[in-house]
Parts: C-alpha cells; sequence; structure tokens
C-alpha cells in the first residue's frame, strides 16, 4: 500500500483560479512529518513546507495554504490565484521512523 | 554553502557501459540518498546512506552500487548500462533525524541508448 498517495496525476486551471492538490497518507507512528516539494519545469525540487503531527494549525505563506486534518490523514495544499510560474509538479512526502516515502507528485498547469 | 552539488548534469551512456554520478555535500548531513525519477512513478529510492561507512539498499538497487567514504561524498556507479536506467537521477541529503526534510541536488538526466 501506498504510504503517500497523490491521487491527482494532474490538474489544469486558468490563471487566478484557486487549486488545490490533495495528498493522502497513511501512518501508525504518533511523531512523523509532512513535508511539500515544487518541482518547476527546470526540474530541481524545491522544499515548500514541514509540518509535524502534532501541529495541526494551518499555514499560510503568501498565495500557498496547507490543511492538515490528521483525522482525515490529510495534508492539502492550495494555491490561491494561480499564476503560470506555479506551473510544476508538486511532491507530498511522509517522514516516520527516520524514513521518507514520497507521493508520485501532481503535475500542475497554470494556463495564462 | 553550495548544498548538494551533482554532476554530470546530462550523460548519454552506450548498452554496457559503466560510469558514476557524482554528488556532494558540504551541510555536514548524516543521511544521504538517491533518487531515481521517471514519469508517472514519482522519485523511487536507489540507495541510502546513515553516514560515512553505512550503505543500505532502497526500492530499486538492482544495477547500481554505492559507497560512503566520506560524510560529504555519496557517488552512484551504474555498472552496466542498460537502456531502462534511462532516468532522471536526484542526490539528496538530510539530518539524520526524520524532522529535516532532504534538500536535493540539481538532478542527473541520463540517457542510456
Amino acid at each position: 500500500a501506498q504510504k503517500v498517495t497523490q491521487a491527482q496525476t494532474e490538474i489544469s486551471v486558468v490563471e487566478k483560479e484557486d487549486v488545490t492538490l490533495d495528498c493522502v497518507y497513511e501512518t501508525r507512528d504518533t511523531t512523523y512529518y509532512l513535508f511539500w516539494y515544487k518541482q518547476p519545469p527546470s526540474g530541481e525540487l524545491v522544499f515548500l513546507i514541514r509540518r509535524n503531527s502534532f501541529d495541526e494549525q494551518n499555514e499560510i505563506s503568501g498565495r500557498y495554504s496547507w490543511n492538515f486534518q490528521k483525522s482525515t490523514s490529510s495534508f492539502n495544499f492550495t494555491i490561491t490565484a494561480s499564476q503560470v510560474v506555479d506551473s510544476a509538479v508538486y511532491f507530498c512526502a511522509l517522514s516516520e521512523s527516520g524514513q521518507f516515502y514520497f507521493g508520485t507528485g501532481t503535475s500542475l498547469t497554470v494556463i495564462p | 554553502n553550495a548544498g548538494v552539488t551533482q554532476t554530470p548534469k546530462f550523460q548519454v551512456l552506450k548498452t554496457g557501459q559503466s560510469m558514476t554520478l557524482q554528488c556532494a555535500q558540504d551541510m555536514n548531513h548524516e543521511y544521504m540518498s538517491w533518487y531515481r525519477q521517471d514519469p508517472g512513478m514519482g522519485l523511487r529510492l536507489i540507495h541510502y546512506s546513515v553516514g560515512a561507512g553505512i550503505t543500505d539498499q532502497g526500492e530499486v538497487p538492482n544495477g547500481y552500487n554505492v559507497s560512503r567514504s566520506t560524510t560529504e561524498d555519496f557517488p552512484l556507479r551504474l555498472l552496466s548500462a542498460a537502456p531502462s536506467q534511462t532516468s532522471v537521477y536526484f542526490c539528496a541529503s538530510r539530518p539524520l533525524q526524520g524532522r529535516y526534510g532532504y534538500t536535493f541536488g540539481s538532478g542527473t538526466r541520463l540517457t542510456v541508448v
């Protein structure tokens, strides 16, 4: 079974639309960490955010926000008023017991 | 602070050739990993190391070899390249504690013909 599931393989939105990327994880640990990474067309992997399992507060950073819900084992990522520069592949990841697990990624295309 | 440095950025190999992908980090991270990225399959772990002298296999280790003689360096060797090894390879490092995320190298695009 997948430890991290990103069910949306590809998403296309028109510029200025809001978009939410879903991430569902599976763990039995009480202490774990969740991450989002961005991979723009240039190919590098860029760290966006880390969340620990004890902090369920939503996080907002500019147009980006993250919704962590332990009850549904989800760590969703919302981009508000999307821009062309947001076009990228986004990976969600789980760290538990020293091991890292990546989702298969969601490719987001923002159409001008 | 260079972070994680990977070389080369691009490489074309003929089937059966061997080569080494270089990876170096200057952050004193204990944990280093090699991933390959293929369309639709996300990042798959090839090999990893939790410190100098210690390496272990990941999800897709066949056809690859690693060593970790220093904290800084973690080269990946392709023993006899096959077309199935055409991929983008990423080296990454992080502190040993799981609460820290990876810092990735810029990737190597490898084509085996």
